[in-house]
């Protein structure tokens, strides 16, 4: 398998729910990213992750956590959510944050739907 | 004020015409990165052409070609011979150098290729 994956495609969750959005990259790469990207409105980082310490937390709300035990997974721990959570997850790799721009260049998974009740 | 400004939210073009999608952006670091990104309906977001602000010439690859006037601060994203399978929303980022760690989306342009 090449690139990057996301699992599960979908999902439907209850506000009282913990669910887990998975993310792995078959690239080589050293940094990840989540972003979340709601109906009209830009994309939204929320977390970077670096040679697996985390560099950018963009304030995101604690009942989002997130998880990089290696290079090369990335996972997004979901508690207690809100329905205006209800977006689509979108994981992210590059090669790493210290060659520059060229080197950010981000390769993206499918995203993960996530619809809140 | 905005960063990256996509000022077509719909835009359309016959099969096998050419078309350009408009981007400006904002930054006062004179060493950045431009980016075009596709995303079809299916969510994935495909990258599809880097301009560096230091790169002499215009980024090409493939159909896909950049117009990159740095005076203007545009770097529009021309696709050549439009095919239906380029129905998609396209977006314009960009990475300052000394940006932290973050790649700056415009708000997209969503392009419909008619047969």
């Amino acid at each position: 398998e090449t690139g990057v994956t996301q699992t599960p495609r979908h999902l439907v969750m209850g506000m009282t729910n913990k669910k887990s959005l998975k993310c792995e990259q078959h690239l080589g790469h050293n940094a990840m990213y989540w972003y979340k990207q709601s109906a009209k409105k830009p994309l939204e980082l929320m977390f970077v992750y670096n040679f697996k310490e985390q560099t950018e937390n963009n304030s995101v709300p604690s009942r989002f956590s997130p998880e990089c035990p290696n290079s090369s997974h990335l996972f997004l721990h979901l508690h207690t959510l809100q329905p205006e959570d209800s977006a689509l997850y979108l994981c992210a790799s590059s090669q790493d944050l210290a060659g520059g721009p060229r080197q950010e260049t981000q390769y993206f998974g499918p995203g993960t739907r996530l619809l809140v009740l | 004020a905005q960063k990256i400004t996509q000022t077509q939210p719909g835009m359309f073009v016959q099969e096998k015409e050419a078309v350009t999608l408009d981007c400006t952006y904002d930054t006062s670091d004179p060493s950045y990165g431009l980016f075009w990104y596709k995303q079809p309906s299916s969510g994935e977001m495909i990258f599809l052409i880097y301009q560096g602000s230091y790169d002499q010439q215009n980024a090409t690859e493939g159909r896909y070609s950049l117009n990159f006037q740095k005076a203007r601060k545009s770097a529009n994203l021309v696709i050549s011979a439009s095919q239906l399978g380029d129905s998609a929303m396209y977006f314009c980022a960009m990475r300052e150098d000394t940006g932290g760690f973050k790649t700056i989306f415009g708000a997209g342009t969503r392009l419909f290729v008619k047969a």
